[in-house]
């Protein structure tokens, strides 16, 4: 079955640097893959989705890679900042679902003024 | 509404008792998700409804658990003779049909 591996440790990364996650499945290539934002006692809130044609994907200071030969998906925030500090877990749909998501388990990103 | 509603926020209950949990979802969506999350791991695909019925409850872990929908919007998730391990937070997502979903806070059960 598809398993996502996301870094557990935290990511410490300076106000104003690049922050880079990654995001590995081990099984076949999706469709498409999310990556969404979570805070403390929130829940997921969507950022980006990338499809499997795609190479990469932008949205203002986040950008997006999906290199479905390596079987990873690289999420940048660039320009960081403290209010980028969160846990960002990816998403990718089960073969044959349009629907159903399975979710990494979320990289801790801690943005040091 | 202006977002996911889940109540309530918080829930503690002794073991073997019956709970709910609700969801509001966005005005208009039709489609209504349930993850359950555990401490330091991704949500976890529980149920899928698309309108009233449910399309997909291959996530849910037993008989205990049961989801409703009976208008095509609010949703209730039941827990029959809860256990320990049941302790999570339950997640409620709505979306319109192949678009992005929107997550609710969560309800964060506590069977002791």
């Amino acid at each position: 079955s598809q398993k996502i591996e996301q870094n557990s440790e935290a990511l410490n990364i300076q106000e104003g640097k690049t922050a880079t996650l990654t995001c590995n499945y081990t099984n076949y290539s999706p469709a498409y893959l999310q990556w969404y934002r979570q805070d403390p006692g929130r829940g997921p809130v969507f950022l980006l989705l990338i499809r499997e044609n795609e190479k990469e994907k932008r949205k203002e200071r986040l950008k997006v890679t999906f290199d479905t030969t390596l079987k990873q998906s690289l999420f940048h925030i660039t320009a960081s900042q403290p209010a980028d500090s969160a846990t960002y877990l990816c998403a990718l749909p089960p073969r044959g679902s349009n629907y159903q998501l399975i979710w990494g388990a979320g990289t801790k990103l801690i943005i040091k003024p | 509404g202006a977002g996911v509603s889940q109540t309530p926020s918080n829930k503690v209950t002794e073991k073997g008792k019956y709970v709910e949990l609700r969801c509001d979802p966005i005005s208009g969506h039709t489609a209504l998700y349930w993850y359950r999350q555990s401490l330091g791991q991704g949500p976890e695909f529980l149920i899928y409804f698309q309108g009233t019925g449910a399309a997909d409850d291959s996530g849910l872990p037993n008989d205990r658990f049961f989801a409703v929908r009976p208008e095509g919007s609010v949703s209730t998730l039941k827990i029959q003779r809860t256990e320990r391990g049941d302790s999570a937070v339950y997640l409620c997502a709505s979306s319109l049909l192949g678009a992005e979903a929107f997550f609710g806070q969560g309800t964060r059960l506590t069977v002791v």
